[in-house]
């Protein structure tokens, strides 16, 4: 079965540019969610949508930061315009919400991303 | 952001040797899980636990979500080259899951 795949893998682009990474769950699941990994915080929850509905914005870091969920399949995470302080890898992972919503989540490899 | 305590940061054993990590929280959590994440890859689940007290075997790997829900340890027997890596603890209520600042491994052969 396929895991969460994620594209790009790696973007390097100058600064004030938009960027845009992409995902797309696990078949089946209906929560998605956001993470960065940086060295000195580790991995931070950013956003998660529960049914393509956003749910938890408030780890977004600022305005730049847009996130959307058009259907079940694919989620966005755009940053305009970026800034160095946001190279970083960005992950999205999926899970199933069944009854007791303790699903663990399955990451997909990562965006790696350096704004020079 | 993090509010797991994982410990130790790091650890450099032989081969052959037998690892312990473990996670604190000052929170309860409903499910205590267990990742590993390769260089350049993001994290694998590497076992899920559910109930308090419970102990879940997966190969070499062996954990257990603490009686008080708020700790939890992984155990790797006869490490092997392979088990390098960072290994993450997570605590998870719903959908709010939380990670450790992660143990780095290195297994010299």
């Amino acid at each position: 079965d396929a895991g969460v795949i994620q594209s790009p893998r790696h973007e390097v682009t100058e600064m004030g540019q938009e960027v845009t990474l992409r995902c797309k769950p696990i078949s089946g699941h209906n929560s998605l969610f956001w993470y960065r990994q940086t060295m000195m915080r580790g991995l931070e929850l950013l956003i998660y949508f529960n049914n393509n509905v956003p749910i938890d914005d408030s780890g977004m870091p600022e305005d730049r930061f847009s996130a959307k969920m058009p259907n079940a399949s694919f989620s966005t995470l755009k940053i305009q315009p970026s800034e160095p302080r946001d190279s970083a890898v960005y992950f999205c992972a999926s899970s199933l919400r069944g009854g007791t919503g303790n699903q663990p989540q399955h990451f997909g490899d990562g965006t790696r991303l350096s704004i020079l | 952001g993090q509010q797991l305590n994982q410990s130790p940061q790091s650890m450099f054993i032989q081969e052959g040797e037998d690892v312990s990590m473990n996670c604190t929280s000052s929170s309860i959590f409903n499910t205590w899980l267990w990742y590993k994440q390769d260089p350049g890859e993001g994290p694998v689940l590497l076992i899920a636990l559910y109930k308090a007290g419970e102990l879940t075997s997966n190969g070499r790997l062996t954990a257990q979500f603490g009686i008080t829900r708020k700790d939890s340890f992984l155990n790797i027997s006869a490490s092997i080259p392979s088990d390098v890596g960072i290994y993450f603890c997570a605590g998870l209520n719903n959908n709010d899951m939380r990670f450790g600042a992660g143990t780095r491994l290195t297994v010299k052969p």
